[in-house]
């Protein structure tokens, strides 16, 4: 079965870097676009990024462009998120979640990871 | 603030009916057909229960359902079970830089 497996979060000072990771199982991963989306404590679901299917393709959303990076290795069958410049609206948990073949919704999410931007 | 616009809160007794709007505009609801929900219970990451406005995947229970009116959407839960209680998100593709986007969220209590 698909699954997703986020790490790397933690806690952070502003101003500082975090590099998260998915891993990915259960299917081929090289055939779907992954994207990254966040959800603040108590709010709701914001998308931040998605990357194309042999990364060729990369779209970031304005409150993080410039400052994020998603990646992916398809032979580790692994994405990423390299985030820098962090804020304290950047506090989030952090989802990965396949992007379905319509290219339009996310079919499958990761169980998240908890980015905390603090001093 | 959201891209999209629900109700903070819903509610409705076992085996009843409930649903929940999810208003946007003509640069996203209204002009795609790409409304999708999520439903999220406590700590658990979001699940797919509705894409392209009315199509459900593979295991959604079939009391789940999508419609869509101009630019609001609408998600149904017919004969409620204590299993549907969580927050319901819905998202819109909405093109260009925005890629995709979501709503507040919805508090569905049974």
């Amino acid at each position: 079965q698909v699954q997703l497996v986020e790490s790397g979060g933690g806690l952070v000072k502003p101003g500082g870097s975090l590099r998260l990771s998915c891993a990915a199982s259960g299917y081929i991963f090289s055939d779907y676009y992954m994207s990254w989306i966040r959800q603040a404590p108590g709010k709701g679901l914001e998308w931040i990024s998605y990357i194309s299917d042999t990364a060729g393709i990369e779209q970031y959303a304005d409150s993080v462009k410039g400052r994020f990076t998603i990646s992916r290795d398809n032979a580790k069958n692994s994405l990423y998120l390299q985030m820098n410049s962090l804020t304290v609206e950047d506090t989030a948990v952090y989802y990965c979640g396949r992007v379905s073949v319509g290219r339009r919704e996310f079919d499958y999410w990761g169980q998240g990871t908890l980015v905390t931007v603090s001093s | 603030q959201s891209a999209l616009t629900q109700p903070p809160s819903a509610s409705g007794s076992p085996g009843q009916p409930v649903t929940i709007s999810c208003t946007g505009t003509s640069s996203d609801i209204g002009v795609y057909n790409y409304v999708s929900w999520y439903q999220q219970h406590p700590g658990k990451a979001p699940k797919l229960m509705i894409y392209e406005v009315t199509k459900r995947p593979s295991g959604v229970p079939d009391r789940f359902s999508g419609s869509k009116s101009g630019n609001t959407a609408s998600l149904t839960v017919s004969g409620l079970q204590a299993e549907d209680e969580a927050d319901y998100y819905c998202s819109s593709y909405a093109g260009g830089n925005n890629f995709v986007v979501f709503g507040g969220g919805t508090k569905l209590t049974v």
